[in-house]
């Protein structure tokens, strides 16, 4: 029971590109969408999130687009750096839940220098 | 040191033998997450847990038991392991409503 499906399964990107990795949910009662940084031997660490109430974050080069009505949210990242090289998790929590997270199935991202 | 912790690192055990992991952490954050990670699957919820003497189950429960007796420890245990739990474990925590899971450095573990 996938609730938030994530694409792409893997990104290739070049240094100083656009990196964007989407997903989509299916529960309208999600009402907290995070990100989550993942480096290889490493935790998963929050890095951006955003609430369905705006549809835009931005955090430096690294912003949130939320749609919704499509029910969809995207990552950007802006000029792209080999150091952003990891795995990205989008996630979404249910209001009622308390603090359960529901986790994409992941994004591998590569910045060739 | 503050923060969380998990142990042991790195754990190769056989099919049928009880393993535990460990999991510590220092902030008295009320929840707790036992994830494992698998390529393709993401992140996926094992068991949590609310506060002490209270947990429930996530996504993947089965052939996994959790305890929580204290606070700041919640401990896995896979009574008889099996190759499928081939995996790596991550623990997380969080404050009582908290939107941020702070996670362990995870276990890799190899079930032969």
């Amino acid at each position: 029971q996938q609730q938030v499906k994530q694409s792409p399964q893997s990104l290739i990107v070049q240094k100083g590109g656009i990196s964007i990795i989407n997903c989509a949910y299916e529960n309208t009662a999600f009402d907290y969408f995070p990100w989550y940084q993942q480096f290889p031997g490493k935790g998963p660490a929050l890095l951006i999130a955003i609430r369905p109430d705006v549809s835009e974050k931005k955090e430096g080069r690294f912003t949130i687009s939320f749609n919704k009505s499509a029910k969809q949210f995207s990552l950007h990242i802006m000029d792209s750096q080999p150091g952003d090289s990891a795995t990205y998790f989008c996630a979404a929590r249910e209001e009622t839940s308390g603090s359960r997270l529901t986790f994409g199935e992941g994004t591998q991202l590569t910045v060739n220098p | 040191d503050a923060g969380i912790t998990q142990s042991p690192r790195y754990k190769i055990t056989e099919t049928g033998r009880q393993v535990t992991l460990m999991c510590h952490q220092t902030w008295s954050h009320s929840y707790m997450f036992w994830y494992r990670q698998d390529l393709g699957h993401g992140l996926r919820l094992i068991y949590y847990s609310a506060a002490a003497d209270i947990t429930d189950k996530g996504e993947v429960p089965d052939g996994y038991v959790v305890s929580r007796s204290k606070t700041e420890n919640f401990p896995l245990t896979l009574e008889s392991a099996t190759r499928s739990q081939t995996s790596v474990y991550f623990c997380a925590s969080s404050e009582i409503q908290g939107e941020t899971q702070y996670f362990g450095p995870g276990t890799r573990l190899l079930v032969l």
